[in-house]
């Protein structure tokens, strides 16, 4: 069972417009929460976190909502621009009721930022 | 370079042969992790070293996977009698130990294993 879901493949935006992808956990003791960027051929490039005690967490242009309540996070990206064009993962760790040394990836939205 | 490192970046091998990749994390790094991925798919946790001990194994890592930390610094992960569905992106990734920062791992750039 996916504990850590990213239900669109797939986003298309416009140049200078917000993205806006979303995650869903279903591990109530996650304890962290991470998105992070991939390119083809490279590996995961960490991008923002945040912890569960906040709901908020800025970096730039790039900005993570999270939700206890509702088991959500979002990130939002403003102004978006062609070189965000990448696969995005959410990514939540530890599971104190699992492991505690990895993080739980979700299946990645691959977001297009079309010109 | 500070960043992850890892060699090969790609590797071919036949069904049945062994393969072994390296991974050198950022130096003042003391975790160490193994994850694997598929086509579509996010990163799965394999295993994970804190300095030289590995702390945890997922069940996906069979006993035909071995991983090592001899001295705390980089890393190997050994597959021994290769199937096809090994193929896979294998990636390491480091983080800190203490601290909320332990939670950010950093990824290198990943083998990529095709076995025929």
């Amino acid at each position: 069972d996916q504990q850590v879901k990213q239900n669109s493949p797939s986003l298309s935006v416009q140049e200078g417009r917000i993205s806006i992808l979303n995650c869903d956990y279903t591990n109530s003791m996650f304890d962290y929460f991470l998105w992070y960027k991939k390119y083809p051929a490279e590996g995961p490039t960490f991008l923002i976190s945040i912890s569960s005690i906040k709901d908020k967490n800025e970096d730039g242009r790039f900005t993570v909502f999270l939700n206890k309540s509702a088991k959500h996070l979002s990130l939002h990206i403003v102004p978006s621009q062609p070189g965000d064009s990448a696969v995005y993962f959410c990514a939540a760790g530890p599971n104190y009721g699992g492991s505690q040394g990895n993080l739980i990836f979700g299946k990645g939205t691959k977001l297009s930022v079309k010109p | 370079d500070t960043g992850v490192s890892q060699d090969p970046r790609h590797k071919i091998t036949k069904r049945g042969q062994n393969v072994t990749f390296r991974c050198d994390p950022i130096s003042e790094h003391n975790r160490l992790y193994w994850y694997r991925q598929t086509l579509g798919q996010g990163p799965e946790f394999l295993t994970y070293f804190q300095n030289e001990a590995q702390l945890e194994k997922s069940r996906l890592l069979s006993d035909r996977f071995s991983a090592e930390r001899p001295k705390g610094s980089f890393s190997t992960l050994e597959i021994q009698r290769t199937e096809q569905g090994d193929s896979a992106m294998y990636l390491c990734a480091s983080s800190e130990m203490t601290g909320l920062f332990r939670y950010e791992q950093y990824f290198g750039p990943g083998t990529r294993l095709t076995v025929t």
